[in-house]
């Protein structure tokens, strides 16, 4: 079956610093590809998505490529915040959107 | 504009008393619906999922159970809580028809069970 891999983490940060989250997946067929935010005791929120090979999602600063060659969508950002500090989510949809396999999360910390 | 809302937001149930979260969908029709869990430090684990009124796929066999009474209006149940339900419940919705493939989540149900 589908299903999603990330780094776990957690990942420490100095402010200004650049931020990657490796995130691969494997799919049967042409899934979305999404990655989501959930910042301490809140619900998840979509920060980005791409929906076909060489897509860029983009959001506040955040990128991911939608790579199928490599079957990656990474998520990047050039100069993180304390304000971005929260578990990122990567995750894909196949099937009408019905069917959502997400990562394990990635919990990110950014010191001042 | 949609809007998604669960209650209640924080529960504190002793071991085998019942449960239910409530979940309803504003500004759309025919949503998809979906229950996750969210154990602590830990990934989302989807239990139920529904495409229509009384229309429940269950992922996980558990002693958890969902119910979908109105289209926009879904609840998880359980008759007898166990230690193990303790976690983070969320609703969230996506599209029914052109579906984007996005998902919108609601705020989430902190439960602890004793």
């Amino acid at each position: 079956g589908d299903s999603v891999t990330q780094m776990e983490g957690p990942v420490t940060l100095s402010e200004e610093a650049f931020l990657t989250i490796n995130c691969t997946y494997t799919a049967t067929g042409y899934p979305s590809l999404f990655w989501y935010v959930q910042y301490p005791g809140e619900g998840l929120q979509l920060l980005l998505k791409a929906t076909k090979a060489d897509d860029k999602g983009s959001n506040k600063g955040f990128e991911a490529t939608y790579r199928k060659e490599t079957t990656s969508f990474h998520l990047e950002k050039g100069s993180v915040q304390v304000s971005d500090s929260a578990v990122y989510f990567c995750a894909l949809s196949e099937w009408r959107g019905q069917n959502f396999v997400f990562g394990p999360g990635t919990r990110l910390s950014v010191l001042p | 504009s949609q809007t998604i809302h669960q209650w209640p937001a924080t529960l504190v149930q002793p071991v085998g008393s019942p449960l239910s979260l409530e979940c309803t969908v504003e500004g759309t029709s025919n949503p998809n619906l979906y229950w996750y869990r969210q154990a602590a430090g830990r990934g989302l684990q989807l239990l139920f999922y529904s495409v229509g009124i009384g229309q429940i796929s269950s992922e996980v066999p558990q002693n958890l159970s969902a119910s979908r009474p109105q289209d926009r209006q879904f609840i998880l149940s359980s008759k007898k809580l166990l230690l193990s339900d303790s976690g983070f419940y969320l609703c969230a919705w996506s599209w029914g028809s052109g579906n984007t493939g996005e998902l919108f989540f609601g705020e989430g149900s902190r439960l602890t069970v004793l």
